[in-house]
């Protein structure tokens, strides 16, 4: 079963808007990452943070990360036609595999 | 570049054939992770190799089976495919330090028809 699901499972965007993904999982975990994946090709790390961090940022990216609530989000910025993408978000339960949710679908419109 | 590399990209089987998936982890990476993606889905995983050792296995039957090399490269190899096996195969290196990134290959298209 997949523990991370992301929130929506689609998104539609203007050019320069923001975009909030949001993925909640189950169990306790090591730390969680996020990866895109353009066109049902490989899986581009993103981000990764750990379960004592809160926030972290990359470029135009903002990771949010609340362990009470089992919950994380990505925030891209100032978003391009270029971060046309899904999105997915995996955690690491302190085991050796990373659990995927089943993506969040972003499309930015020119 | 993430330097996984995976081959092929594409392939196509026959139902009940036998396929053999290879994968090139990253220079200094000595664990490799397969995952199957199939289409709209997140990827699943199916097994993990360290020292040319399983170590971790998730919810496929015995016919998925895998090999790891001295130089850490991996195989995974599939009999008696079935139409369901159709997905994107996905290779993930990464150092033995539970708790870093893992960076993936660009995938191996698998049809089954």
């Amino acid at each position: 079963s997949q523990q991370g699901e992301e929130d929506p499972q689609a998104l539609s965007i203007q050019e320069g808007e923001n975009a909030t993904m949001n993925c909640s999982y189950k169990t306790s975990i090591n730390n969680l990452q996020w990866y895109r994946q353009n066109s049902g090709r490989g899986l581009v790390h993103l981000i990764l943070i750990r379960s004592n961090e809160r926030e972290k940022h990359s470029g135009r990216l903002r990771v949010t990360l609340d362990t009470s609530k089992k919950s994380s989000s990505l925030l891209i910025t100032a978003s391009r036609a270029a971060d046309t993408a899904s999105y997915f978000c995996a955690t690491d339960n302190y085991g050796q595999n990373f659990v995927f949710g089943p993506g969040t679908r972003l499309s930015v419109l020119p | 570049e993430t330097g996984v590399t995976q081959s092929p990209t594409h392939l196509i089987k026959t139902r009940g054939q036998q396929v053999t998936l290879r994968c090139s982890s990253q220079s200094g990476h000595n664990t490799v992770s397969w995952y199957q993606q199939a289409l709209g889905q997140g990827p699943q995983f199916i097994f993990q190799y360290y020292r040319e050792e399983e170590n971790g296995r998730g919810n496929f039957p015995p016919r998925f089976s895998g090999l790891q090399f001295p130089n850490y490269s991996s195989e995974l190899n599939v009999n008696a495919l079935e139409l369901d096996d159709s997905a994107l195969y996905l290779c993930a290196s990464s150092p033995w330090d539970s708790g870093t990134e893992a960076f993936f290959g660009q995938g191996t298209r698998l049809t089954v028809v």
